[in-house]
């Protein structure tokens, strides 16, 4: 059974930081591009970023650029996110996703919600 | 980046019949176009990828159609658990991978 479980999330206030992590099992996760997409509440789908294989390629969306760094540890068959300098526009639910061009795999979500 | 446009925003339907959602692409993606569903509090799951493939274990209820920029979902007999948010996507050019705003299937 393939289950990606998100963690990390939680109430920050704007500028503050969080690191979400995404442990995965159940399929090859080495061999498959990893995403992490949100869901601002009650909105549509957003992709924010993406990260190869190998870890050597990774591509984000602007709105986020210079302030998160998605990352990978195989060994681990693990997938992070690392968000700085957060905004209350980024309150959403984060989703894992295992897929290069489209989401294979969705773990269930883990809600950041920014808010003084 | 290319943009991508659901109709309607809603689609009420009664169950049994029959549902068509569209999916309109700003510019060409080919055949590289998926469609997801959601239901309440649940992540997406994959039904249709390269337009009309379905994906394993997706009922044959649900068929995509389309190429180039005009994409339809089909849903040929609704039943009671079909009844969620419908989301295409692109991946002709990626990074992003871009959606559709959603389509929400309700019971009419």
């Amino acid at each position: 059974e393939v289950q990606l479980v998100e963690s990390g999330g939680g109430l920050v206030q704007p500028g503050g930081s969080l690191r979400l992590s995404c442990v995965t099992s159940g399929f090859s996760f080495s061999s498959y591009w990893m995403s992490w997409v949100r869901q601002a509440p009650g909105k549509g789908l957003e992709w924010v970023a993406n990260i190869k294989e190998d870890g050597r390629e990774k591509y984000y969306v602007d709105s986020v650029k210079g302030r998160f760094t998605i990352s990978r540890d195989n060994a681990k068959n693990s997938l992070y996110l690392q968000m700085n300098s957060l905004r209350v526009e980024d309150t959403a639910v984060y989703f894992c996703v295992g897929g290069a061009r489209f989401g294979d795999y969705w773990g269930q979500g883990t809600l950041v919600t920014i808010s003084s | 980046e290319i943009v991508m446009t659901q109709s309607p925003a809603t689609l009420s339907v009664s169950p049994g019949e029959r549902a068509t959602l569209s999916c309109r692409a700003s510019q060409s993606v080919s055949s590289n176009l998926a469609w997801y569903q959601q239901k309440p509090g649940q992540a997406p799951r994959i039904l249709i990828y390269g337009a009309s493939t379905r994906a394993i274990g997706i009922p044959a209820r649900f068929s995509g159609s389309g190429s180039g920029t005009e994409f339809t979902l089909t849903i040929s007999s609704l039943q009671s658990e079909d009844f969620a948010v419908y989301y295409c996507q692109q991946y002709n050019n990626w990074p992003p991978w871009t959606f559709g705003q959603g389509t929400r299937v309700e019971i009419k």
